[in-house]
């Protein structure tokens, strides 16, 4: 099975920079998801990490090491409207589809 | 504004009723796949239907069933509700059961069911 492991909370400044970090353990996988979901609303795609590295998109980049079972999400010049959640969540080989973390709550304050 | 529409948008039963929760998917779109995010929890796995068949089932019981129309909509069925039924569930449409044709899915804003 899959552990998919996020911190609960995190508390960062507007502009600054904030790390989201995910671990899991899971026998394989073909790729790693990244999702924003503000409250009440549907999650949104983010990210694909399919290979190790680094993939950057604007201010958001998700980055993979497959060898160490870690992930994690970095947001750049952080604004108000990033606070929400983030969802880790992996895709595993065979028919279960997206398997998610319990996801981390962001706030952004002035 | 995605193309996916999940009716109604919130719902409460009582303890042992069924329910039917409806998802619309996007336009070119033949796989539908349902989660259950409890509050302060992430997505649960419940099934995924492509073009009209189960494609894979999460750990859920059998009163939770479900179907798919051959213009791809889906619905999810829940018999005999408990109080732990109560959570958001939400419907994602995508071009297809794989990573690749999941960074093309869209979520739906999600059906809050209460059970009471």
């Amino acid at each position: 099975g899959q552990n998919i492991d996020q911190p609960t909370e995190m508390t960062a400044t507007e502009g600054a920079i904030v790390q989201i970090n995910c671990t899991y353990q899971t026998s394989g996988f073909n790729g790693l998801f990244w999702y924003q979901q503000h409250a009440g609303e549907a999650p949104t795609f983010l990210s694909y990490n399919v290979l190790d590295g680094l993939e950057e998109k604007g201010r958001f980049s998700s980055f993979l090491s497959r060898s160490k079972g870690y992930s994690y999400l970095l947001l750049k010049e952080l604004q108000m409207k990033d606070s929400a959640s983030y969802l880790c969540a992996v895709f595993p080989f065979g028919n279960t589809p997206l398997v998610f973390g319990k996801g981390t709550r962001l706030s952004v304050i002035a | 504004e995605t193309g996916v529409t999940q009716s109604p948008t919130h719902l409460i039963k009582t303890r042992g009723q069924q329910v039917t929760l409806r998802c619309s998917s996007q336009s070119g779109h033949n796989t539908v796949s349902w989660y259950q995010q409890a509050l302060g929890q992430g997505p649960q796995f419940i099934f995924q239907y492509y073009r009209e068949e189960e494609n894979g089932r999460g750990n859920f019981p059998p009163r939770f069933s479900g179907l798919q129309f051959p213009n791809y909509s889906s619905e999810l069925n829940v018999n005999a509700l408990e109080l732990d039924d109560s959570a958001l569930y939400l419907c994602a449409s995508s071009l297809a059961p794989t990573g690749q044709g999941m960074m093309d899915a869209f979520f739906g804003q999600g059906t809050r069911l209460t059970v009471v």
